[in-house]
């Protein structure tokens, strides 16, 4: 069973902060790692999907690194603002079975 | 591009009744689509693989014969749940691939409550 996990669980930053969260894994037999945003009420929407060590992917605001040798990956948020709230979620594509594993998120609150 | 619908979006029923959500591609053709379920504080568990046309691969723990998942087409599947009790009060939520996509697209959910 793979392991993933997400810090912090919960994020409250003013509009205008940047802001970033971890997201950690096991980096034996790393193949993909997903981020997505998940608003309530909503399909979580597609992020990012990064699979080099090393490899940096931006969408806006929104950025993301990824260390497959020391197992984690980092969401950067710049700037902030409040329709940015969200859960964040993590997925590590990897192990024998190549099946998504989540983390539990992190909950992100931008005050305006 | 890459919407998924799901339905019902929540639904409430008795004890021993069973409960079918559906998942559909709305713009795409999902070679592969999957089913997840979240319990409060948890993170989504897979419950099942289903390929267009073949039967649905399980999760170590989820019964097949109660949860029953059909991908009869390129656009649909559906989730059965047989004779519900009151445990399998959850979220369940669909996801899709088309044919080599690594993405996975998400449906909305749907809320289950049994009474």
């Amino acid at each position: 069973i793979l392991n993933v996990e997400q810090s912090p669980q919960s994020l409250h930053v003013q509009e205008g902060d940047s802001t970033n969260f971890t997201c950690s894994f096991p980096s034996s037999n790393f193949y993909a790692l997903h981020w997505y945003r998940w608003e309530t009420a909503k399909s979580p929407e597609a992020l990012f999907v990064m699979t080099l060590n090393g490899d940096e992917k931006k969408k806006g605001r929104i950025s993301a690194t990824l260390n497959t040798k020391e197992g984690y990956s980092y969401l950067y948020i710049k700037g902030s603002q409040p329709e940015d709230s969200a859960t964040y979620l993590c997925a590590l594509k990897g192990g024998s079975n190549y099946k998504l594993t989540f983390g539990k998120g992190t909950l992100l609150t931008v005050n305006p | 591009g890459a919407v998924v619908s799901q339905h019902p979006s929540w639904v409430i029923c008795k004890s021993g009744t069973s409960v079918k959500i559906e998942c559909r591609s709305l713009d795409f053709q999902a070679t592969t689509m999957f089913w997840y379920r979240q319990f409060p504080k948890q993170s989504l568990m897979l419950m099942a693989t289903s390929n267009e046309g073949s039967k649905a691969t399980y999760e170590q723990g989820v019964e097949k014969d109660k949860f029953l998942i059909n991908h009869a087409s390129l656009t649909l599947s559906t989730l059965t749940v047989t004779s519900a009790h009151p445990e399998d009060s959850s979220f369940y939520i669909c996801s899709a691939t088309g044919l080599g996509q690594e993405t996975q697209y998400f449906g909305p959910g749907t809320r289950l409550l049994v009474l």
